[in-house]
């Protein structure tokens, strides 16, 4: 019973690298998205997908990708870390048939660029 | 657009005590959800409490009860019997219904129990 999967837990990038967070659910939900969370800011929506091949974007999405090919996987993607995309990221999913029906969030990634 | 503010960025009580936090919000829509989530240091995102605002019957979860009022657009959380384990960051979140189910989140209340 895995729920959502991110891959890795802590990252450290140099100013200018890039990476992918991976994220994965295996419970068939429809609509996943990716938050960031900064001390004092709450969460705030990075890019969002209702489903495979649709992708949008949240309220800070600049400096990231997204992309969703299959239902389970929705990975974001850094191009050029910046020290302003220090943060600690959540995947999250639900269902979206069910506007009701909560978020299930991953355990974060804690991403620090020097 | 809508807003959801907690005015109370940290919190402390004593354990077996009662202690409310405040959410309020803001929205033109009369189709919503709102949701209280727990984060403690694991970090990890727990669902505490949810509750529709076509119902005008306050939700309840053991220890975890809201005061909602939909006129003044507030949506507090009462915690009784206060838990060690209770300490944590708590967070209201709101969407709208119909909407892409983005949850639009507060800063947050970091809530410590002290035995």
């Amino acid at each position: 019973n895995a729920g959502v999967t991110q891959t890795p837990k802590f990252q450290v990038l140099k100013t200018g690298q890039s990476m992918t967070l991976q994220c994965a659910q295996d419970m068939n939900h429809e609509y996943m998205s990716w938050y960031r969370q900064d001390p004092g800011m709450g969460l705030r929506l990075i890019h969002y997908s209702v489903g495979a091949g649709i992708t949008d974007q949240g309220e800070v999405p600049n400096g990231y990708n997204v992309s969703r090919s299959t239902t389970e996987d929705f990975p974001l993607r850094l191009l050029s870390a910046a020290p302003s995309q220090t943060s600690v990221y959540f995947c999250a999913s639900t269902n979206k048939k069910n506007y009701n029906s909560p978020l299930h969030f991953g355990n974060g990634t804690r991403l620090t660029v020097t | 657009a809508q807003t959801v503010t907690q005015s109370q960025p940290e919190m402390s009580v004593q354990e077996a005590e009662t202690v409310t936090l405040s959410c309020t919000y803001d929205t033109s829509e009369s189709n919503y959800y709102l949701f209280w989530y727990k984060q403690p240091p694991s970090r990890q995102m727990i669902l505490v409490i949810r509750q529709e605002a076509y119902k005008q019957q306050n939700a309840t979860e053991n220890r975890f009860s809201v005061n909602f009022q939909k006129a003044a657009k507030s949506f507090s959380l009462k915690i009784s019997d206060s838990q060690l384990g209770d300490t944590a960051m708590y967070f209201c979140a709101f969407v709208e219904g119909g909407s892409q189910g983005n949850l639009i989140f507060g800063k947050g209340t970091k809530l410590s129990v002290k035995p």
